[in-house]
């Protein structure tokens, strides 16, 4: 089973930050975060990951808490093209390396 | 990162009959995983495929139904055995890179329409 909840959907205003919130509370003190996202049935996109601090690339920012219970990614100026289903991972296993998917969030950015 | 093709993109398929996919990535890889998507569904991990034995299959999922061969580090191959409707899905082919962080990449999957 997924070790991650997610809320189902969300909206976000073109040129808004959008926060995508993550409920993690099981998570184990080696496995890491990851953040992918799936655009229109294509394969999904891997977008960032984090074990403790924070984290930022080009794409996103990574806040997690530091009790690591839970995590909210942030895009910073949403655009039309990020209107995706967004999934919350936490890597199972330091061997296997299995990625188990929860249901994730559907955000829709608005004009 | 690492390149993931998979072939076919899509396919319409009579029941009873037999699909292999094929995934092939660009560099050697060691994990390699395969996934069913079931239309409006979140990603299900049907097997880990092993380089040089039998794949390791999730709850839910066996051998007979999803064949699995992982004859390298570049490549595998997935059959749905005795389709039915149901096994309308989209079937996506993962790599993981064994370092501590090692994010996943996916292919862009083969959707698969049963009739």
């Amino acid at each position: 089973d997924a070790k991650t909840t997610q809320p189902t959907s969300m909206d976000c205003a073109e040129g808004r930050a959008a926060n995508l919130p993550c409920n993690h509370s099981t998570i184990s003190g080696n496995e890491y975060v990851y953040w992918y996202r799936q655009i229109h049935s294509q394969g999904p996109q891997y977008i960032i990951h984090g074990l403790k601090n924070n984290e930022t690339n080009e794409m996103a920012s990574l806040i997690i808490t530091e009790d690591r219970k839970s995590s909210t990614l942030i895009l910073p100026h949403a655009t039309l093209r990020d209107t995706a289903v967004y999934y919350c991972i936490v890597r199972i296993g330091s061997g296997t390396y299995k990625y188990i998917f929860g249901t994730g969030t559907r955000l829709k950015v608005l004009a | 990162s690492a390149v993931i093709s998979q072939k076919p993109s899509r396919d319409i398929c009579q029941r009873g009959t037999s699909l292999t996919i094929q995934c092939q990535v660009d560099s050697q890889v060691t994990m390699m995983f395969w996934y069913r998507q079931q239309p409006g569904q979140s990603l299900t991990l049907i097997a880990t495929a092993n380089q040089g034995s039998e794949a390791t299959y999730e709850s839910g999922f066996v051998i007979d139904k999803f064949p699995i061969s992982r004859p390298n580090l570049t490549f595998s191959t997935l059959t749905v055995s005795n389709m039915s409707p149901e096994d309308s899905s989209i079937y996506l082919c993962s790599v993981v890179s064994r370092t501590p962080g090692g994010e996943a990449f996916f292919g862009q999957g083969t959707r698969l329409t049963v009739v």
